[in-house]
């Protein structure tokens, strides 16, 4: 069991480039999340999907894209990015009878 | 929505002293709290829970206790030791009866530093 597994783990990009972040998890869980962590702001949702087939926004959702490929992918798309965009983004997942949400180990973004 | 605030920022501790980091949220329909811990370079864990109808809970040298009417809850770790020495997050959610699509809400963090 890999859990959550996130790609890729470091990404530099130009203001105004696009990129997506892929997220995949082998616990057959229902519900997938994204979130931003910033310095002293904790952790933020971006984007969840409760279960395949549905998406719906978070508390930060301006600016980004998200796809509920399948059951096991959730990706999250960056179409323009800004520098207000450098951030730590994290994938979990959650499901069954655990109310237990599991973090990937986070992709590392920086916008110049 | 909810609003959880989280004190204080950072914690340092002496090893095998205890360490208590407290939130407090706003809405009163919340009823699930769970606190993770972030190693550096990882992913938030799951560390432990309590749910609005639990005063107190207790895993080894970890609990939780919750204060419903004062909305505030707290995590206390007891002879700490170097490993503790992390990121703690609480939380704060409410399950519905499906619950399959709940949302955190996180506090901000404390940085703990236990001192060998």
């Amino acid at each position: 069991n890999a859990g959550v597994t996130q790609t890729p783990k470091f990404q530099v990009l130009k203001t105004g480039q696009s990129m997506t972040l892929q997220c995949a998890q082998d616990m057959n869980h229902n519900s997938m999340y994204w979130y931003r962590q910033d310095p002293g702001m904790g952790l933020r949702l971006i984007y969840y999907s409760a279960s395949e087939g549905t998406t719906d926004k978070g508390e930060v959702p301006n600016g980004y894209n998200v796809s509920r490929l399948n059951k096991r992918e959730f990706s999250l798309r960056l179409e323009s990015a800004a520098p207000s965009q450098t951030s730590v983004y994290f994938c979990a997942s959650r499901g069954g009878y655990s109310d237990e949400q599991y973090f990937g180990p986070g992709t590392r973004l920086t916008v110049t | 929505g909810e609003n959880v605030e989280q004190h204080p920022s950072t914690l340092s501790v002496q090893e095998g002293d205890s360490a208590v980091i407290k939130c407090t949220y706003s809405d009163s329909a919340s009823n699930y709290f769970p606190w993770y811990k972030q190693e550096l370079g990882k992913g938030p864990q799951l560390i432990i829970d309590i749910r609005s109808n639990v005063g107190e809970k207790k895993d080894q040298r970890i609990a939780v206790t919750l204060n419903k009417t004062a909305k505030h809850f707290s995590l206390h770790i007891t002879e700490t030791q170097p490993e503790d020495s992390a990121v703690y997050f609480c939380a704060a959610s409410i399950l519905g009866s499906g619950g399959s699509n709940y949302k955190l809400t996180f506090g901000k963090g404390t940085l703990l530093t236990v001192n060998p």
